[in-house]
């Protein structure tokens, strides 16, 4: 089984930052299956990024993801009020499996 | 529109059962692998199982097998989660996701979800 290890466990910062959260894979993901969600309280998680780099229908573009291998990379160029919430990265290669989750919180 | 409607949840006592359903709408649910994934009280995300897009196929996580039955209803449009020999741990909110035409695919669409909680 694939473990996944995101960090850091909290990122506070202001609207208008930039936030850069990090997952690592304890080995390496096929074919770049891994995606990234958001989910905010009392809501289901929502697809962000999948195939390591492409958004999902609907995601802004301040949404972006990068990596392969076992290092990946979230990155929200400029954050907006709606954008704190928890972010868990996910591999689907057989099965699924999830990081633990980075919340990020206004500071 | 992709609509997924979970039922089901509810609080029962160790050892006991629930069914968990799963009502879709606005796609071919027949040509879609399907998703149980549960989320603890203030904990993270956990596949549980996988069903592939006839039923002829399927995956448990450890800590469910032998407990936990994953199926589906195709006529229907409607998947399901048989939970039996439930234990304090199984307490989560239950959520069923899309995934998709192969078994290495994302979870694109997702319900609200079900709360199971098992108590005494």
């Amino acid at each position: 089984e694939i473990v996944l290890t995101q960090s850091p466990g909290t990122l506070s910062l202001s609207p208008g930052e930039r936030a850069t959260l990090s997952c690592r894979a304890s080995q390496s993901v096929s074919s770049s299956y891994l995606a990234w969600y958001q989910q905010k309280p009392g809501q289901a998680p929502r697809l962000l990024i999948y195939a390591a780099s492409s958004r999902a229908t609907g995601i802004p573009d301040r949404f972006s993801g990068s990596g392969s291998g076992t290092d990946f990379t979230l990155t929200i160029s400029r954050l907006e009020p709606e954008d704190f919430a928890v972010y868990y990265c996910q591999q689907y290669g057989s099965p699924w499996t999830f990081g633990q989750g980075t919340k990020v919180e206004i500071k | 529109e992709v609509q997924l409607v979970e039922s089901g949840g509810g609080l029962v006592q160790p050892g006991g059962s629930l069914r968990l359903s799963c009502a879709a709408s606005g796609f071919t649910f027949s040509s879609y692998w399907m998703h149980w994934v549960r989320q603890a009280p203030g904990k993270g995300l956990v596949w549980v199982s996988r069903i592939n897009s006839d039923g002829s196929s399927t995956n448990y996580a450890d800590s469910v097998k032998g407990r936990f039955t994953i199926s589906r209803d195709n006529a229907k449009n409607t998947l399901y989660l048989q939970v039996n020999s439930l234990r304090a741990e199984d307490t989560a909110v239950y959520y069923c996701a899309r995934g998709g035409w192969y078994s290495s695919s994302q979870g694109d669409y997702w319900g609200q979800g079900t709360l199971v909680t098992v108590s005494s």
